[in-house]
């Protein structure tokens, strides 16, 4: 099984929906991060978390929230999904004690339509 | 502020011949620097990094880097390239603290047969 697991991996879904992306980690982790792939872009910092009491926003927050339901469990959702939201998005973790190299999951491809 | 630029969106080599992907950053404080793959279909993985231990790094899969300082660079190399390694390479700056990792535009590998 992955390290870092993101469920759906693929999604299409209506403008004006509300949608959510999870992320599940078992790599023990404390800090975990939302990020959005475009093409020519690279990634974009959406959310990311320290801890499960500790949630901060990143580059591209607008648009998204974000739920840290345990230490292994970072969700993130779209209120109200919009076609520029179209994109692929990751999930990772990292360890605060260690170094700062990420663990990424599969990602998750979202199409809105 | 930081910021990475890796120049070249493609590039494309003969199998058997010299990769070099090109990487630079900006930094106000020393930074911690990565390079990732990202093959078709899956999420990112950590190809090497540096953390002031040495300028030369290696890392999986033939690949090396070297931090030079003077010239703000960080430029990935592999004497001899084979077709698994068509990917996408992302070149990563980051400071201590982790959450402010930036990620170049990455650059596309084509490897010809």
């Amino acid at each position: 099984d992955a390290d870092v697991t993101q469920t759906p991996r693929n999604r299409i879904t209506k403008t004006g929906k509300r949608i959510m992306l999870e992320c599940s980690q078992t790599k023990g982790h404390d800090r975990m991060y939302w990020y959005r792939q475009d093409p020519g872009l690279g990634l974009r910092l959406i959310y990311y978390s320290f801890d499960v009491k500790d949630i901060n926003k990143g580059e591209i927050s607008d648009g998204y929230s974000v739920s840290r339901q345990a230490q292994a469990k970072f969700s993130l959702s779209l209120e109200s999904a919009i076609p520029n939201q179209t994109a692929l998005y990751f999930c990772a973790t990292s360890d605060s004690t260690r170094s700062t190299e990420a663990f990424f999951g599969q990602g998750t491809r979202l199409t809105v339509v | 502020a930081q910021s990475v630029t890796q120049l070249g969106s493609h590039v494309s080599v003969s199998e058997g011949a010299l990769v070099l992907l090109r990487c630079n950053y900006s930094s106000s404080v020393p930074p911690y620097l990565f390079w990732y793959v990202q093959y078709p279909n899956q999420g990112l993985q950590l190809l090497l990094k540096y953390t002031s231990a040495a300028t030369l790094v290696n890392g999986i899969t033939g690949f090396g880097a070297e931090f030079q300082k003077s010239e703000t660079s960080f430029h990935l190399t592999k004497p001899s390239a084979h077709m698994r390694d068509a990917a996408e390479y992302f070149c990563a700056v980051s400071d201590s603290s982790g959450f402010n990792t930036i990620f170049g535009a990455g650059t596309r590998l084509f490897v010809k047969a």
